[in-house]
């Protein structure tokens, strides 16, 4: 079975510059998330998708971030215009829903903002 | 509000003796809990979870861990440890009163030493 997919892995661009992260989830997974992690800090929650529908972006800084799911399976993460303090790893994760919460992850984009 | 702590930012052991990594919690409703481990330029890998049942679960690579009503907690145990499992652990908690959103604790970097 695949893991789930993201891509670049890596990514430097300067401030006020735009960026997009993909994430192509385990085929069959449900639930979709996307996770911004600093260095030295747990994973913190940006959006979970259901299907193709938002299920929770109360962390979402709305102003410069944006994600989509398009017919439920892969998705998107943009920033535009990115600051200095979005420098972090970006997860993705999916999980099966219906009862089962456990996640997993893919290998994350390490995005420095210069 | 749902949060979770993991007191101790770094855990050192010997090879072969046991080990803990701590973890409590607060949330409002019933939790379902988890811990996670991330290996260097890895993503994050689910270990095990307590959802509902027998206080002592069992997962990967022979790690277990014990929920704790009355103390709120789900300390991270293995027999013996090996030099191997170095990493980042994260634990995480769902509080099921709410939205079932994941909040993930800070990490603790486990050190088993030679």
């Amino acid at each position: 079975e695949a893991g789930v997919a993201q891509s670049p892995r890596y990514k430097i661009i300067e401030k006020r510059q735009s960026v997009a992260f993909w994430c192509n989830p385990i085929s069959g997974h449900a639930t979709l998330y996307w996770y911004q992690q600093i260095l030295g800090q747990g994973p913190k929650l940006l959006i979970q998708f259901q299907n193709n529908g938002v299920v929770d972006d109360s962390q979402l800084p709305k102003d410069r971030f944006s994600a989509e799911r398009l017919k439920g399976v892969d998705s998107t993460l943009k920033i535009q215009p990115a600051k200095l303090e979005d420098s972090a790893v970006y997860l993705c994760a999916s999980s099966p829903g219906q009862g089962a919460y456990e996640q997993f992850f893919g290998p994350g984009t390490r995005l420095t903002v210069l | 509000a749902q949060s979770v702590a993991q007191p101790e930012d770094q855990v050192n052991v010997a090879e072969g003796n046991p080990l803990t990594v701590k973890c409590t919690y607060s949330v409002s409703g019933n939790p379902y809990l988890f811990w996670y481990v991330q290996y260097p330029n890895r993503g994050l890998q689910f270990l095990l979870k307590y959802i509902t049942g027998d206080n002592l679960v069992k997962g990967s690579y022979g790690f277990e861990a014990e929920f704790n009503k009355s103390q709120t907690s789900f300390h991270l145990k293995k027999p013996s440890a090996l030099v191997s499992d170095s990493a980042l652990y994260f634990c995480a908690v769902i509080d099921t009163s709410g939205t079932y959103k994941y909040i993930f604790g800070t990490g603790t970097r486990l050190k088993v030493l030679a």
